[in-house]
């Protein structure tokens, strides 16, 4: 199984600022299967970035994803209100597919 | 519009069974896999398994085995999932998610672009 590790697991930040969240595997993740996901309180998870740096449909271009093999970013160009919310990443190349513990983005 | 509509909140007893529906719409539902995922009371999301809503093929994870059954009915484009020998770590939301890609594309990798609303379940 691999692991996600992500960090943090707190991000203090104000509106307008930029923010770079990490997700770590325990092994390579094949074609970039990684993605990652919105959740905001009581309310399913939404995606956001998909192949490690595709956007999905309707996702701000502040949005954006990057890495390969073992190490992802995800960068929140400038953050806006509605942004401050629960990351997480997941791995769907591999069988059980995981999700990272998560990363939660707070207002300062 | 592209929509899953789970079931609502469940109560069971430790021992029990439940069954969470997922009722898709607005797309051809034997074109896409869906997938559950449960998130306990302040935690992650954890991935349960797949179903192939056009064969009904499945895949569970190891840990679900022999207690998870995913079944899908494609008259009424609905996915079910059933959890027995049910025990309060069980208590969680349960979400049905569907692959964003179309299953004819071959490759049964993709990410979760559509999510029901969650189904709370407790077990207690």
């Amino acid at each position: 199984e691999i692991v996600l590790t992500q960090s943090p697991g707190t991000l203090s930040l104000s509106p307008g600022e930029r923010a770079t969240l990490s997700c770590r595997a325990s092994q390579s993740i094949s074609s970039s299967y990684l993605a990652w996901y919105q959740q905001q309180p009581g309310q399913a998870p939404r995606l956001l970035i998909y192949g490690a740096s595709s956007r999905a449909t309707g996702i701000p271009d502040r949005f954006s994803g990057s890495g390969s093999g073992t190490d992802f970013t995800l960068t929140i160009s400038r953050l806006e209100p509605e942004d401050f919310a629960i990351y997480y990443c997941q791995q769907y190349g591999n069988s059980p597919q995981t999700f990272g513990q998560g990363t939660k983005v707070e207002i300062k | 519009q592209v929509q899953l509509v789970q079931s609502g909140a469940e109560v069971k007893k430790p021992g029990a069974s439940v069954q969470v529906s997922c009722k898709a719409s607005g797309y051809t539902f034997t074109r896409y896999y869906m997938h559950w995922v449960r998130q306990a009371p302040g935690q992650g999301l954890e991935w349960m398994g797949i179903i192939n809503p056009s064969g009904g093929s499945t895949s569970y994870v190891q840990k679900f085995q022999g207690r998870v059954t995913m079944t899908r009915d494609t008259s009424t484009s609905t996915v079910y999932m059933e959890l027995s020998s049910l025990r309060s770590e069980d208590t969680a939301v349960y979400y049905c998610a569907r692959a964003k890609d179309d299953i004819l594309t071959g490759d049964v990798h993709a990410a979760f672009d559509i999510w029901g609303q969650g189904t709370m379940v407790t077990v207690s």
